[in-house]
């Protein structure tokens, strides 16, 4: 079974430039998660979506953050201007309704490093 | 303050020695907590679940949770030096809610 797939894995941009991200989460899973991870710290929750509904988005900088997940699979998760503080791994998740402890399974991230 | 404390390390211990890992936490809602494995470049990948207070065993990891102390721990016996990766602690109210995360321990084996 594929796991949690994302895109792109490395990303360097210039402050003020736009940056999107893309995930693909595992077949039928109907919780997708965004988090952010700085250098030494551990993943923090952006955004959490149960189908196409963001649930739960209050950790999300709406000023410059914004994200989507049409049809209830993928999601882009976009960042418009960037600044020299949101340099971190962006994490996505999934994770499938019903089960006792909902566990999640991450992707492996994209490096985001602005300049 | 954080709600989950975790000390970053690095931990280095010797191959086939016990690797002791270890969280506090704030908050006394919190009834679910996790042990995450994460290599470099890697996301993190579920290692442990407890679900309230007691201990949990697979193979050579051990997940303690003390809710009286608000502590939680993780024991790996005979390490590997493919155990080397950063362990983060997380913890949540209930079966849906956020996940808190530690800030990560490093942990590196040396053969």
């Amino acid at each position: 079974e594929a796991g949690v797939v994302q895109s792109p894995r490395y990303k360097i941009i210039e402050k003020k430039q736009p940056v999107a991200f893309w995930c693909n989460p595992i077949s039928g899973h109907n919780t997708l998660y965004w988090y952010r991870q700085n250098l030494g710290q551990g993943p923090e929750l952006l955004i959490r979506y149960e189908n196409e509904e963001a649930v739960d988005d209050s950790q999300l900088p709406k000023d410059r953050f914004s994200a989507e997940r049409l049809k209830g699979v993928d999601s882009t998760l976009k960042i418009q201007p960037a600044e020299l503080g949101d340099s971190a791994v962006y994490l996505c998740a999934s994770s499938l309704a019903g089960t006792n402890y909902n566990e999640q399974f991450f992707g492996p991230g994209t490096r985001l490093t602005v300049l | 303050q954080k709600e989950v404390e975790q000390d970053p390390g690095p931990l280095s211990v010797p191959e086939g020695a016990i690797v002791s890992l270890n969280c506090t936490y704030s908050n006394s809602a919190f009834q679910y907590f996790m042990w995450y494995r994460q290599y470099s470049r890697k996301g993190p990948e579920l290692l442990m679940y407890t679900y309230s207070s007691g201990n949990k065993e697979d193979g050579r990891f051990t997940a303690q949770v003390d809710k009286s102390s608000k502590y939680i721990s993780l024991f790996i016996r005979d390490s590997q030096p493919s155990d080397s990766a950063t362990y983060l602690c997380a913890m949540k109210y209930d079966s849906w809610g956020k996940l808190q995360f530690g800030a990560g321990t490093q942990v590196v084996v040396t053969p």
